[in-house]
């Protein structure tokens, strides 16, 4: 059982489109990150959300966890070719002694067309 | 400045061998990690290592050793590679406080590709 669900699994839309990338677990994480991944390269952090309900913006990308921190949502505004890659949505729990493990959902491959 | 740098970016070797990765990270960090990345982008936790004590290990085969000669390295080595091996293998490094949220710094990336 994926602890994380990530949808959708693909995404190919046109430049300007605006788009939202959902992140769904029955767990509650004490916070979530968003990486964004491009060919050949590691995950990169684009924002970190610990309390519920809080939102967060990064230009035209808009992130929210939920109310409950199970999940989470990655709004982009007018999608640009430079956003394409892959996202991944990231939750943390504590393993104790001050330790977190971190897990990743499946990722979003996105595609913005020109 | 590479704030985690991985060695070999590839490595191309046959069913059976013994192999290492090497991973640094200049961040002070005090927890390193080993992720696989499987050929459908799943990313999958294979070890973390904090202050020199392995407080994670997923269920790994124990071909694989993590090796930490201090806190900024964490190397992965591989006895008697198969086939399954073939993925992508991340380092990670991060700082954890004791209740605050906890961020990943990722290094480029190793191909591994088992023949």
């Amino acid at each position: 059982t994926q602890l994380l669900e990530q949808s959708p699994q693909f995404l190919s839309i046109q430049e300007g489109e605006n788009l939202t990338v959902y992140c769904n677990s029955s767990s509650v994480f004490s916070s979530l990150q968003w990486y964004r991944q491009e060919p050949g390269e590691g995950p990169v952090l684009l924002v970190t959300v610990v309390t519920g309900g809080e939102v967060k913006k990064l230009k035209r990308l808009t992130f929210q966890f939920g109310d409950a921190r199970k999940d989470s949502s990655l709004h982009i505004t007018a999608a640009q070719p430079g956003d394409t890659g892959l996202y991944l949505c990231a939750g943390a729990r504590s393993s104790g002694a001050g330790s977190y493990q971190l897990t990743f959902g499946k990722g979003t491959k996105l595609s913005v067309i020109p | 400045d590479t704030a985690v740098s991985q060695t070999p970016k590839y490595l191309v070797t046959q069913m059976g061998n013994d192999k290492s990765i090497k991973c640094e990270q200049n961040l002070g960090h005090d927890t390193m990690y080993w992720y696989k990345q499987d050929s459908k982008k799943f990313l999958k936790i294979m070890f973390s290592y904090n202050n020199k004590e392995l407080i994670i290990n997923e269920t790994v085969p124990n071909r694989f050793s993590p090796k930490s000669p201090d806190k900024a390295h964490l190397n992965l080595h591989i006895n008697s590679l198969e086939l399954g091996d073939s993925a992508v293998y991340f380092c990670a490094s991060s700082q954890e406080g004791t209740s605050g949220p906890y961020e990943q710094y990722f290094g480029p990336g190793t191909r591994l590709t088992v023949t």
